[in-house]
């Protein structure tokens, strides 16, 4: 039972545009969502997160949206620049165990294209 | 600079043999974490440790897997025997006590690439 999902295995973008990738998710508890950063032959890389209480959280080039309603979140890279391209995981936490334990999605692999 | 450290890196094994992995968190993070990566299944959580103390390890097959804190600097996770099912990468994660809703995150070591012939 996947409770994160991203439904897009691969993606790509032309550089200089935006990104957006898309992440759901089924566990109502969930009240603490975080993306990260993955490249070859390393371990993943905290990127941005974002609590419910909040719709959006900015750093940089990344947004963070969430739509807790219809249980949805996205993330925009914009500009997109060529070392973005890596696989982006979607990670939610809550519950019972506050924001210790997560639950990855499967990844989306994101190309940028010069 | 802190980090996470797996070793080994990389584990080529037959099929029936015991493969030991090992992990040293971030010093002063009480919380460990071990993660699969499969094609299908993303980040699967293995097995979670706060304090040293097993928390949940409902997602690691009992018959053959084992996670173990022998002390606050080192996990263990075993595998015997290992199949070619188990080929995958493994991941060790540690992070600071986060019960009370903290937004701090969890650090992950560079994997241990697994391959069971």
């Amino acid at each position: 039972d996947q409770q994160v999902k991203q439904n897009s295995p691969s993606l790509s973008v032309q550089e200089g545009r935006i990104s957006i990738l898309n992440c759901d998710y089924t566990n109502s508890m969930f009240d603490y969502f975080l993306w990260y950063k993955k490249y070859p032959a390393e371990g993943p890389t905290f990127l941005i997160s974002i609590s419910s209480i909040k719709d959006k959280n900015e750093d940089g080039r990344f947004t963070v949206f969430l739509n807790k309603s219809a249980k949805h979140l996205s993330l925009h890279i914009v500009p997109s620049q060529p070392g973005d391209s890596a696989v982006y995981f979607c990670a939610a936490g809550g519950g019972n165990f506050g924001n210790e334990k997560l639950t990855f999605g499967t990844g989306t692999r994101l190309t940028i294209i010069p | 600079d802190a980090r996470v450290t797996q070793t080994p890196r990389h584990k080529v094994t037959e099929m029936g043999q015991e493969v030991t992995m090992r992990c040293q968190p971030i010093l002063g993070h009480n919380t460990v974490f071990w993660y699969r990566q499969t094609m299908m299944q993303g980040l699967e959580l293995l097995a979670y440790f706060r304090n040293r103390a097993p928390l949940d390890d409902s997602g690691m097959p009992k018959d053959r897997f084992s996670a173990e804190m022998p002390d606050a600097t080192l996990a263990t996770l075993k595998i015997q025997p290992s199949e070619p099912r188990d080929s995958a990468v493994y991941f060790c994660a540690s992070g600071p006590d986060m019960r009370m809703f903290s937004t701090d995150t969890q650090y992950f070591g560079p994997g241990t690439r697994l391959t069971v012939l």
